[in-house]
């Protein structure tokens, strides 16, 4: 059982570059989520959907944009990308929305590194 | 603002040993608060998950406490081990937003032999 799949593990970007970071998940979970994890912080949500065709923007979702075309994949895509957004990224998945007090299931994580 | 405050930053205990980590927090309404283990390079796993009306949860090795009226949460490790080398991250949900999680720092926890 995979679970949540994220991909690249690790990609360097110069400035004003573009990439998508893709995540996968097997689980059938409606709700989906993107957050990023800076250094002595809290992870931060990016963006979010609740299923296909339906997201929605998080705490910090500037630089950034999803797309939700199937129940399985939620890619993050990052257009002209900025030293600020030099990170960790995590997609997560669970089955009901996160306040409900199920499990999220959380990606391996994809470092991001812009210079 | 709510805050998710996590104490100590960083601890060091010898194989064998417990430990105890803190989590203070500003959240309110209080909806949930859960206790995640992340490995260095990897991404977090739950360990528990409290509601308002549990006091104590227990999984493996790892006891959680929460009192929802000092608004405060402990995770208590026992008989440490190596593979207990992590970083513990508290959060806390509201409830009155579905999406909105408050993650705390993380408390990271090196287990020497």
């Amino acid at each position: 059982n995979a679970g949540v799949t994220q991909t690249p593990k690790f990609r360097i970007l110069k400035i004003g570059q573009s990439m998508t970071l893709q995540c996968t998940q097997d689980m059938n979970h409606n709700y989906m989520y993107w957050y990023r994890q800076d250094p002595g912080m809290g992870l931060k949500l990016i963006y979010y959907s609740v299923g296909a065709g339906i997201t929605d923007k998080g705490e910090v979702p500037n630089g950034y944009n999803v797309s939700r075309s199937t129940t399985e994949d939620f890619p993050l895509r990052l257009e002209l990308a900025a030293p600020s957004q030099t990170s960790v990224y995590f997609c997560a998945s669970s089955y009901t929305p996160e306040s409900s007090g199920n499990t999220i299931y959380f990606g391996e994580g994809s470092w991001l590194t812009v210079v | 603002k709510n805050q998710v405050e996590q104490s100590p930053q960083s601890l060091i205990i010898l194989e064998g040993k417990n430990c105890t980590l803190q989590c203070n927090y500003t959240v309110s309404p209080f909806s949930n608060l859960r206790w995640y283990k992340q490995d260095t390079g990897r991404g977090p796993v739950s360990l528990t998950i409290m509601t308002f009306s549990e006091n104590t949860k227990s999984n493996r090795r790892y006891t959680a406490t929460l009192d929802a009226d000092t608004k405060q949460s402990s995770l208590h490790i026992t008989a440490s081990q190596l593979s207990d080398s992590a970083s513990y991250i508290c959060v806390v949900s509201d409830g009155s937003n579905d999406y909105k999680l408050s993650f705390g720092a993380g408390t990271t926890v090196t287990v020497r032999a």
